[in-house]
């Protein structure tokens, strides 16, 4: 089965930074992969479909990148509401398989 | 509105059996594939399985196969999951998620509040 691996496991930046996520597969995935925001006690909540395709209501802060098995979420100005956990998944296939998770914080 | 309904968590016996729903409106119900998702407790999310809109194509996480039945009731708009066997580790929030296609290889839309699944004795 196809693994997936995001970098860091959490992180902490100030308001109004740039944050980057990454997300390693370890076969090629082509562009079937998808970015979840899941915020304190919520439901996980779509981001990015396609490595790239915002979902609708998604601020255009967020943006994702990549193909293949290299794929990065980038937040371009931190915001206080970011905080949460994101995942990225692959989708093409079962197993729809979760990374472990980036936690992001406040500094 | 989209809207997904879990139901039936509980707590239960190590060995026992439980019977999830998830009750769907606001879509075409059958034209798409849905997945149940969970999440243990402090932990990361888990694909647990994933049902096509016919109903006839599942698919399992290596950790339920044998264990888990998924299904579906595209008459009562219903998503069921029929687990036995239950562990310790089974211990989670289950999530009914809508994938964006008929067949389920697409990202999952919309998801449902979650049911507490216990296992313990």
């Amino acid at each position: 089965d196809i693994q997936l691996t995001q970098s860091p496991s959490s992180l902490s930046a100030s308001v109004g930074d740039r944050v980057t996520i990454t997300c390693r597969a370890s076969q090629d995935i082509s562009n079937y992969l998808a970015w979840y925001q899941q915020k304190p006690g919520k439901v996980p909540k779509l981001l990015i479909y396609a490595a790239f395709t915002l979902q609708s209501g998604v601020p255009s802060r967020f943006s994702g990148s990549g193909s293949g098995t290299d794929f990065t979420l980038t937040i371009s100005s931190l915001q206080p509401e970011d905080v949460a956990t994101y995942y990225c998944q692959k989708y093409k296939s079962a197993p729809q398989t979760f990374g472990q998770g980036t936690k992001v914080e406040i500094k | 509105e989209v809207q997904l309904a879990e139901s039936g968590g509980d707590l239960v016996q190590p060995g026992g059996s439980l019977r999830l729903s998830c009750g769907a409106s606001g879509f075409t119900f059958r034209n798409y594939a849905l997945s149940w998702v969970r999440q243990a407790p402090g932990k990361g999310l888990e694909w647990v399985s994933g049902i096509g809109g016919g109903g006839g194509n599942t698919h399992y996480a290596d950790s339920v196969e044998g264990r888990f039945v998924i299904s579906r009731d595209n008459s009562k708009n219903m998503l069921y999951l029929q687990m036995t066997s239950l562990r310790a580790e089974d211990t989670a929030v289950y999530y009914c998620a809508k994938s964006g296609n008929y067949l389920g290889s697409a990202s999952f839309d919309y998801w449902g509040q979650g049911t507490l699944v216990t296992v313990s004795s």
